[in-house]
């Protein structure tokens, strides 16, 4: 069965720093990867997704996310974390064709 | 688009009574799909629907849950018999056709059995 690991439960940085966010799925064929973010109480919000093609993809609020099958990971990077970025980031993958298997998440925190 | 909407956002029930919640989906949306979230983690999926049909229910947490879309634009979810254990929260989500198209999610519905 597929899986998506996120290795970090919980990152903090200062504002205006750099930021990763680890993400590692499991399955053989080429994935279709996203990531959501969720703010205290709300739904998920889609941040950018890989479906083929160039391997760095450019999402909204200044993210993007790098596809590198060969260590089977898409990793999160914003160049200068804002404090309205802290919230708990989700990386997913739709291979299976119907359903969304999620990591278990990274709650980010921003230091003034 | 109005984006997915769900009601209620918040549903405080006794242990053994039952509860349904409504999705309302992106209007050209054919595909609606459940997913529960317990603190801490993500996503877990439930089931989903294609137009009215359900073709995915393997994955609904046992007998006492059960989804509908009957006329394939608006969904419930419905839970029989709750149990503390089922307090999490319910996440809609909608997307059009195929299996790599973006899924949109609702804002849930927090579900506490007290």
């Amino acid at each position: 069965a597929q899986s998506v690991t996120q290795p970090d439960i919980h990152i903090t940085v200062s504002e205006g720093a750099s930021l990763e966010l680890r993400c590692n799925y499991s399955y053989g064929a080429t994935p279709y990867l996203f990531w959501y973010v969720q703010s205290p109480g709300q739904g998920l919000q889609l941040l950018l997704k890989y479906f083929s093609g160039d391997t760095l993809v450019q999402g909204i609020k200044g993210f993007e996310a790098e596809f590198k099958r060969s260590q089977s990971s898409f990793n999160l990077r914003k160049p200068s974390v804002h404090w309205s970025d802290a919230a708990e980031y989700f990386c997913a993958n739709n291979n299976a064709g119907n359903m969304l298997t999620f990591g278990g998440g990274t709650r980010l925190m921003v230091k003034p | 688009d109005t984006g997915v909407s769900q009601n209620p956002r918040h549903k405080i029930t006794k242990r053994g009574q039952n509860v349904t919640f409504r999705c309302d989906p992106i209007s050209e949306h054919n595909r609606l799909y459940w997913y529960r979230q317990t603190l801490g983690q993500g996503p877990e999926f439930l089931t989903y629907f294609q137009n009215e049909a359900q073709l995915e229910k393997s994955r609904l947490l046992s007998d006492r849950f059960s989804a509908e879309r009957p006329k394939g634009s608006f969904s419930t979810l419905e839970i029989q018999r709750t149990e503390q254990g089922d307090s999490a929260m319910y996440l809609c989500a909608s997307s059009i056709g195929t299996a790599a198209e973006t899924q949109y999610f609702g804002p849930g519905t927090r579900l506490l059995v007290l």
